[in-house]
């Protein structure tokens, strides 16, 4: 089955560049129209999605976010990573990875989630 | 950018009750919509894609519709269990979140 887990810092002080991976299985992320996207929502808060990466390495990011965001795979290991720099308090949230299924053609959908992790940004 | 809205913001319901979730892209975005349930300190779940495909495993109990603008997720018969925050998103680029409804208990 499709499992999916994120880690990396649970704190990071402000300006700095938060890197978080994302370790899956169950799937190929160079199977044709897999995809692994990340999504974050801040406490008590809405869903924000952050970016998205292609099995062909096309990648597509937030608009408000694409300046500070990079994701990048690792299709040996298994695992996508993304950065974020100069990282601010209002970035404070819980980061998810997401399976986005080969079957879903134009449409992205997201339909296994990782369990999260929390990203507290303090000084 | 295209803006996602979702009314009501939150509905008080009793088990049983039929619940609609309203969706409003700011411009159409053809049937490129998808609904998640979520609940407290737990992933999002997919329940429909394409706007009105069931995923598989998610009781029929639950139904989307609409194209364009305009989309609803309709629960025909509230279950306990299905007390949670449901998402919409745009299914294409950029994937945007609409900012969630939340059904609680009556």
């Amino acid at each position: 089955q499709i499992t999916l887990k994120e880690s990396g810092p649970t704190l990071v002080k402000p300006t700095q560049t938060l890197t978080l991976t994302c370790t899956f299985s169950g799937f190929s992320l160079s199977t044709s129209g897999v995809g692994v996207g990340w999504i974050r929502q801040p406490p008590g808060k809405a869903l924000e999605w952050l970016a998205l990466i292609y099995w062909n390495d096309d990648k597509r990011y937030s608009p408000s976010l694409k300046s500070r965001l990079t994701i990048t795979k690792d299709t040996s290991k298994n695992q996508v990573v993304l950065t974020m720099t100069n990282m601010d308090p209002v970035d404070t949230a819980t980061y998810y990875c997401a399976h986005r299924p080969g079957w879903s053609g134009y449409y992205t959908t997201f339909d296994y989630w990782g369990q999260g992790t929390l990203v507290t940004v303090s000084s | 950018d295209i803006q996602m809205t979702q009314s009501p913001s939150s509905v008080s319901a009793s088990v049983g009750d039929r619940v609609t979730i309203t969706c409003r892209a700011s411009q159409g975005i053809s049937s490129w919509l998808a609904w998640y349930q979520q609940k407290p300190g737990k992933a999002p779940k997919l329940l429909i894609y394409a706007a009105s495909s069931l995923q598989s495993g998610v009781p029929s109990r639950f139904s989307g519709s609409g194209s364009g603008t305009d989309f609803t997720l309709t629960i025909s018969s509230l279950q306990p269990e299905d007390f949670a925050t449901y998402y919409c998103q745009q299914a294409n680029s950029p994937f945007t979140f609409g900012p969630g409804t939340k059904v609680d208990i009556k």
